[in-house]
C-alpha cells in the first residue's frame, strides 16, 4: 500500500497526558499537512510542511501542539497537556508540489479521545 | 464570516439523477480548488480538482468554477446508492489551505 500511513488509529488518553501522533506520506510527495476535523466539521488546517521546513501554523495551533518532519520524510505531531477539547480526528495529507498543484491525499487519521 | 461556505443539507436525491453541490469562498486570491468525498467514519477521499473559470469534467463528475463570483459547484450525473456521503469542498491561496464544513448527500434507491 503506497497511501498515507498514520499511526496509531486510536488513542485514548487521561486529560493532561502527552500525545504522539506518526504520520508517514506518499513516498514521492514532498508537502505534509496536518488537519483536526470534529465531527460535522470539515478539517480545520493546523500546519504544513515543504520538505522538512514548517512554513505555516495555523493560528489557532496552541503552543501545546508541536509538529515536526526531520527529514523531510514522516511527520510527528504532539499534544503536551492533552484537554478534552483535543478530542478529535486528526488526519494527516501529502502532495506532491507544483506551482498550484495541492491535491492533498489524505491517511485513514488518528482517532483521539481525552478522558 | 467563514471561509468556505456549504449548505451542510441532507441534500436528497432520486437514484439516477443529476446532484448539484455548491460551495462559495470569501479570499478572492484562492488559486485552487478541490471535491473532496468523505463516508461516514472514514478520511477524505479527492474526487476533482479545478484550476481556472469554466467546467471540469471526470466521468460522471462536472466541476465549475467561477472565480468573478467566487462560486464553485460539483455536479453528479447519474447518482448512485454509493455517492451517499459528505462533499467537502477545499480552498487554497499558497500557504493557506480552507475546507467548508460539507454537504452531505443522500441518494435515495
Amino acid at each position: 500500500d503506497t497511501g498515507v500511513s498514520q499511526n496509531p488509529r486510536h488513542k485514548i488518553t487521561k486529560r493532561g497526558q502527552n500525545v504522539t501522533f506518526r504520520c508517514d506520506p506518499i513516498s514521492e510527495h514532498n508537502r505534509l499537512y496536518w488537519y483536526r476535523q470534529t465531527l460535522g466539521q470539515g478539517p480545520e488546517f493546523l500546519t504544513y510542511f515543504q520538505n522538512e521546513a514548517q512554513l505555516e501554523k495555523s493560528r489557532l495551533l496552541s503552543d501545546r501542539f508541536s509538529a515536526e518532519r526531520p527529514k523531510g520524510s514522516f511527520s510527528t505531531l504532539e499534544i503536551q497537556r492533552t484537554e478534552q477539547g483535543d478530542s478529535a480526528m486528526y488526519l494527516c495529507a501529502s502532495s506532491f508540489g507544483g506551482s498550484f498543484s495541492y491535491e492533498q491525499y489524505f491517511g485513514p487519521g488518528t482517532r483521539l479521545t481525552v478522558t | 464570516q467563514k471561509e468556505v461556505e456549504q449548505n451542510s443539507g441532507p441534500l436528497s436525491v432520486p437514484e439516477g439523477a443529476i446532484a448539484s453541490l455548491n460551495c462559495t469562498y470569501s479570499d478572492r486570491g484562492s488559486q485552487s480548488f478541490f471535491w473532496y468525498r468523505q463516508y461516514s467514519g472514514k478520511s477524505p477521499e479527492l474526487i476533482m480538482s479545478i484550476y481556472s473559470n469554466g467546467d471540469k469534467e471526470d466521468g460522471r463528475f462536472t466541476a465549475q468554477l467561477n472565480k468573478a463570483s467566487q462560486y464553485v459547484s460539483l455536479l453528479i450525473r447519474d447518482s448512485q446508492p454509493s455517492d451517499s456521503a459528505t462533499y467537502l469542498c477545499a480552498v487554497t491561496n499558497f500557504n493557506k489551505f480552507y475546507f467548508g464544513s460539507g454537504t452531505k448527500l443522500n441518494v435515495k434507491p
